[in-house]
């Protein structure tokens, strides 16, 4: 089985630009999450999806985070303008709805840098 | 307050070592309970998961939950130079769809050869 796909690996932008991550979740994983991790803490969630339609995004600042999963399969998240603050990994997750006593299956994260 | 605290370290232990891991929490609601763990500039991987009080065992490690006392362990016995990881906590409510996890910040630790 695939696991999580993330892209890009790495970035580097100046504060005030825009950034977009991409993650595409295991196959027939109808629930996705996106959580950051900002160094020496722990995940913290930003979006949830179940299919293409939000669960919950409470915490996500709204007024400079948005994200989408079109088709209800692969998924993007975009910061504009960016902060010195969304320096952090950017980790895609997903799982099955049979799956929930078992986590979930995490991708190995985007690092952002924002300068 | 943190709804889940857990110890950052680091934590540097000699190999063969036994290591205790511990977080704390404060919401009654948690009844899943899960340790993920979490090698440098990678994701997050499922160590171990459990629902109910008392102790799980897969190999060298022991997870164990008392929710009398809101707190949880993760046990590492003979530890080895690759057990060297961050182990983060993972907690959440039982409610059917609800799947947010919420994590402790991660305790970083290292066995020494």
């Amino acid at each position: 089985e695939a696991g999580v796909a993330q892209s890009p690996r790495y970035k580097i932008i100046e504060k005030r630009q825009s950034v977009a991550f991409w993650c595409n979740p295991i196959s027939g994983h109808a629930t996705l999450y996106w959580y950051q991790q900002i160094l020496g803490q722990g995940p913290k969630l930003l979006i949830q999806f179940q299919n293409n339609g939000v669960v919950d995004d409470s915490q996500l600042p709204k007024d400079r985070f948005s994200a989408e999963r079109l088709k209800g399969v692969d998924s993007t998240l975009k910061i504009q303008p960016a902060k010195l603050e969304d320096s952090a990994v950017y980790l895609c997750a997903s799982t099955s709805p049979g799956g929930t006593n078992y986590g979930y299956t995490f991708g190995s994260g985007t690092r952002l840098t924002v300068v | 307050q943190k709804e889940v605290e857990q110890d950052p370290g680091p934590l540097s232990v000699p190999e063969g070592a036994i290591v205790s891991l511990n977080c704390t929490y404060s919401n009654s609601a948690f009844q899943y309970f899960m340790w993920y763990r979490q090698y440098s500039r990678k994701g997050p991987e499922l160590l171990m998961y459990t629902y109910s009080s008392g102790n799980k065992e897969d190999g060298r490690f022991t997870a164990q939950v008392d929710k009398s006392s809101k707190y949880i362990s993760l046990f590492i016995r003979d530890s080895q130079p690759s057990d060297s990881a961050t182990y983060l906590c993972a907690m959440r409510p039982i409610i059917q769809g609800a799947q947010k996890l919420v994590f402790g910040q991660g305790t970083r630790l290292t066995i020494n050869p």
